[in-house]
């Protein structure tokens, strides 16, 4: 069946470091993908999507780029700030079902 | 501005006892779903409607019911059945359903604590 697997945090980066948090996945079809950002106690906020292979989506300076070769999806930002930590979920659109991955914590040092 | 809420932020309740979770959308969207969020854990899918007066089952109904009576609104009740009732749960709603690959909005979340 469909999954997504994300890689595991918590990830601890200094302020201005290149941040990548690595995605793959597996699906039939041509699945959409997103990435969210859940903030302690709040509910999750879309941060960027592709819906076919070779779209990159950014937002805030965020990317990532649909690689239908790699299975994967990987979210990149070159330099992190203090308010980016939270934790990020990697999501696929599958067949009639979204499937999350388990999240990747991120803590930016200042 | 446009949204989803949820009420009430923090919920206590005793073993035993029958609770509903409040979730309403000003988005006009037509699909609205419940999702469970266990510490590191994704997040499971308990029941979802894709129009009124209509829902399925996910994939950790057991235990919850819910119902769709206006397109606004998406209450989920937990009940006594529920074995592990204590979790955070999330409300969420897209434009279009499971088939379609819309993104979801999620409300603020609501954290059930059960003693």
């Amino acid at each position: 069946g469909d999954s997504v697997t994300q890689m595991e945090g918590p990830v601890t980066l200094s302020e201005e470091a290149f941040l990548t948090i690595n995605c793959t996945y597996t699906a039939t079809g041509y699945p959409s993908l997103f990435w969210y950002v859940q903030y302690p106690g709040e509910g999750l906020q879309l941060l960027l999507k592709a819906t076919k292979a070779d779209d990159k989506g950014s937002n805030k300076g965020f990317e990532a780029t649909y690689r239908k070769e790699t299975t994967s999806f990987h979210l990149e930002k070159g330099s992190v700030q203090v308010s980016d930590s939270a934790v990020y979920f990697c999501v696929l659109s599958g067949t009639y079902k979204y499937i999350f991955g388990t999240g990747t914590r991120l803590k930016v040092l200042a | 501005d446009g949204g989803i809420t949820q009420s009430p932020k923090y919920l206590f309740r005793k073993e035993g006892q029958n609770v509903t979770l409040s979730c309403e959308q000003n988005l006009n969207h037509d699909a609205m779903y419940w999702y469970r969020q266990d510490p590191g854990q994704g997040l499971r899918l308990i029941y979802y409607s894709q129009i009124v007066n209509d829902f399925q089952k996910g994939d950790i109904a057991e235990g919850y019911s819910v119902s769709r009576e206006k397109k606004e609104s998406f209450p989920l009740t937990v009940t006594s059945a529920q074995k592990n009732p204590t979790a955070f749960y999330l409300c969420a709603s897209s434009r279009g359903g499971l088939a379609d690959s819309y993104e979801q909005y999620f409300g603020p979340g609501t954290r059930l604590t059960v003693t």
